[in-house]
């Protein structure tokens, strides 16, 4: 079963400040690795995506993620948060079996202090 | 282009009321989902349909939760009769189909239910 673990459920920056958001998964194959936002009120937004290739993938908003295998893990980065990036951080893992099945993590309320 | 339409955006009832949500996908995916999340949750898929073919509906509370997807385009998700737990964000969702690999999902803004 392929499930997903976000250790920090919050986590406060302050502005100008480098974050990283981690996440962990567990899947029986090659996984396929999203990260999405979501603000209040709003539907989910996807920062980035792996599936194969260059582990160290680039995203929306100055956002990145790198996939370790040998880690399981798949950790969002950004070198210098923005006020606007308050939001809550949602992991998720995926494949083509199971019909584009997602599964989410619990995900990371990040706070950022002005 | 228009992305992944859901209303209401809020609904409030009490218990033991029915509720409806509807969803509109992108045009031209076949495949739609939806999801429950509950607060401080990730979402968790309920079902998925394929055109208007429900082939994963395993994790759907059949006794009180059902949905349809007539004419393979439009979705509504029902719950009758609603309880305190069935209080969530439901989240609609959207891929194309097929192909050989992974169809990213798009998702709609959701509906807040709130059940009293």
């Amino acid at each position: 079963a392929q499930s997903v673990t976000q250790p920090d459920i919050h986590i406060t920056v302050s502005e100008g400040a480098s974050l990283e958001l981690r996440c962990n998964y567990s899947y029986g194959a090659t996984p396929y690795l999203f990260w999405y936002v979501q603000s209040p009120g709003q539907g989910l937004q996807l920062l980035l995506k792996y599936f194969s290739g260059d582990t160290l993938v680039q995203g929306i908003k100055g956002f990145e993620a790198e996939f370790k295998r040998s880690q399981s893990s798949f950790n969002l980065r950004k070198p210098s948060v923005h006020w606007s990036d308050a939001a809550e951080y949602f992991c998720a893992v995926g494949g083509t079996g199971g019909g584009n099945k997602l599964t989410f993590g619990t995900g990371t309320q990040l706070k950022v202090e002005l | 282009e228009a992305g992944v339409v859901q209303s209401p955006r809020y609904k409030i009832i009490e218990k033991k009321q029915p509720v409806a949500f509807w969803c509109n996908p992108i045009s031209g995916h076949n495949t739609l989902y939806w999801y429950r999340q509950n607060l401080g949750q990730g979402p968790e898929l309920l079902i998925r349909y394929e055109n208007e073919e429900a082939v994963d509906d395993s994790q759907l509370p059949k006794d009180r939760f059902s949905a349809e997807r007539l004419k393979g385009v439009d979705s509504t998700l029902k719950i009758q009769p609603a309880e305190l737990g069935d209080s969530a964000v439901y989240l609609c969702a959207s891929s194309l189909a097929g192909g050989l690999g992974y169809n990213e999902q798009f998702f709609g803004p959701g509906t807040r239910l709130t059940v009293l």
